[in-house]
């Protein structure tokens, strides 16, 4: 069964409006990482995390907060969506212990912002 | 900082053809690197890493991928492509720093292999 799970998978958002992208792990990985992937832009890292209660702010964090209130969850927020923050979102968990800090992917969360 | 290019967004090959996909990347140490492969609307997976021994690793599906320190690269390879390697590939870096765990991605080359 899929390891890291995303949800929603498909959003539509108004203009000015909060959004909360979702991301649960089953790999017990500590770090997890937001990704947004735009055609030219490949994938860039939003927000990332060591573990439960930690957010570090990845390459393009403006516009976008992150929580991590567990091992297993860790959430993408944008408080005041904009149409420049239509995109594709992946989340991902790794774990630079024993992996190598190979990730593992969800399947993306399509958001279009009207 | 650490970055990563991949120097061709597209590139097209037939089906039995050998496949050459570049990565050069840019770091002050040797970092993890790693190819990933998306399929149409899903997530990245990973076809190979590497972090140090034989600069010649092996991945899944027939895949390798060659390390070389002086031109800071790390190209994909495989010896004869089917059309089911038709994907988006990524190339990427992990520091691996005491003081940072972020993943950094180039910009993916899409490949598309003729029948």
């Amino acid at each position: 069964e899929a390891a890291v799970t995303q949800s929603p998978r498909n959003k539509v958002a108004v203009t000015g409006g909060k959004v909360t992208l979702s991301c649960n792990q089953t790999n017990n990985h500590n770090n997890m990482y937001w990704y947004r992937q735009d055609t030219g832009h490949g994938l860039r890292l939003i927000h990332y995390s060591y573990g439960a209660g930690s957010t570090e702010k990845g390459d393009i964090p403006d516009g976008y907060k992150a929580s991590r209130p567990s091992q297993e969850n860790f959430s993408l927020i944008l408080e005041l969506a904009t149409p420049s923050q239509t995109s594709v979102y992946f989340c991902a968990s790794g774990d630079s212990q024993n992996s190598g800090n190979t990730l593992y992917f969800g399947e993306g969360s399509r958001l279009i912002v009207v | 900082a650490q970055s990563v290019t991949q120097p061709d967004a597209r590139v097209t090959v037939s089906e039995g053809a050998s496949l050459q996909l570049r990565c050069k990347y840019s770091y002050s140490a040797t970092p993890y690197l790693f190819w990933y492969v998306q399929y149409p609307r899903q997530g990245l997976q990973l076809l190979l890493k590497y972090y140090s021994g034989d600069p010649v690793v092996q991945g899944v599906n027939s895949f390798e991928a060659e390390f070389s320190k002086s031109n800071s690269s790390f190209h994909l390879q495989k010896a004869s492509v089917h059309w089911s390697d038709s994907a988006v590939y990524f190339c990427a870096l992990s520091p691996l720093s005491s003081n940072t765990n972020k993943v950094v991605f180039g910009t993916g080359t899409r490949l598309q292999v003729l029948p």
